[in-house]
């Protein structure tokens, strides 16, 4: 079946424009969760949502990110403002609502700050 | 200190030989390990997930937690050169929903 689907694949803006990425998780899975891999680096856990709501934010670098979910499927990263430190791969999983299942990814958005 | 820690390589060996890819921690709350394997310009794909201590075996892929000393180990027998990408353990704690991974390391089988 179709795995977690991620829109754009690349993006490059202007250092203070703001971009929004889009996450489509497996259909059935209510846990989605986003991350970062800056290069060459692991993962940074960022935000995870159960259902449309967000029990946990704390990897949220500054309060110019955020994330919405609605309708328990498709959920959107916005960045505002954005710096060239904000440069990376965002990677966006999802899972079954039991927190012992695994978590399956997409193959993340590419963001270039110029 | 990062809580995981994973040596980024690069590693390089022949094909066939037998590949050992290693973990530590720092947490010893963390109860769910897991290695993930991430080809370029690709998302991380899983390969074993484990719980608490002990092996766990599918295929030519071994995992190996050793919560004692905090160390978690993949290894890979009869290696080939479709294996060759970074492999990233991460790891999470009972109850919690985030993943802490290691940095990756970067593997290549050589034919």
């Amino acid at each position: 079946g179709a795995g977690v689907s991620q829109s754009p694949s690349n993006k490059v803006t202007e250092k203070g424009k703001d971009v929004e990425l889009r996450c489509d998780p497996i259909s059935g899975h209510t846990a989605l969760y986003w991350y970062r891999q800056r290069l060459g680096q692991g993962l940074e856990f960022l935000i995870y949502f159960q259902g449309n709501s967000a029990p946990d934010k704390s990897g949220l670098p500054s309060d110019r990110f955020s994330a919405e979910r609605t309708g328990e499927s498709v959920s959107t990263l916005t960045i505002q403002r954005t710096q060239q430190e904000d440069s990376a791969v965002y990677l966006c999983a999802s899972s079954l609502a039991n927190s012992n299942q695994p978590q399956h990814f997409g193959d993340g958005t590419r963001l270039s700050i110029l | 200190q990062k809580e995981v820690e994973q040596d980024p390589g690069p590693l390089s060996v022949p094909e066939g030989a037998i590949v050992s890819l290693n973990c530590t921690y720092s947490n010893s709350a963390f109860q769910y390990f897991m290695w993930y394997r991430q080809y370029s310009r690709k998302g991380p794909e899983l390969l074993m997930y484990t719980y608490s201590s002990g092996n766990k075996e599918d295929g030519r892929f071994t995992a190996q937690v050793d919560k004692s000393s905090k160390y978690i180990s993949l290894f890979i027998r009869d290696s080939q050169p479709s294996d060759s990408a970074t492999y990233l353990c991460a790891m999470r704690i009972q109850g919690a929903q985030k993943l802490v991974f290691g940095q990756g390391t970067r593997l290549t089988i050589n034919p």
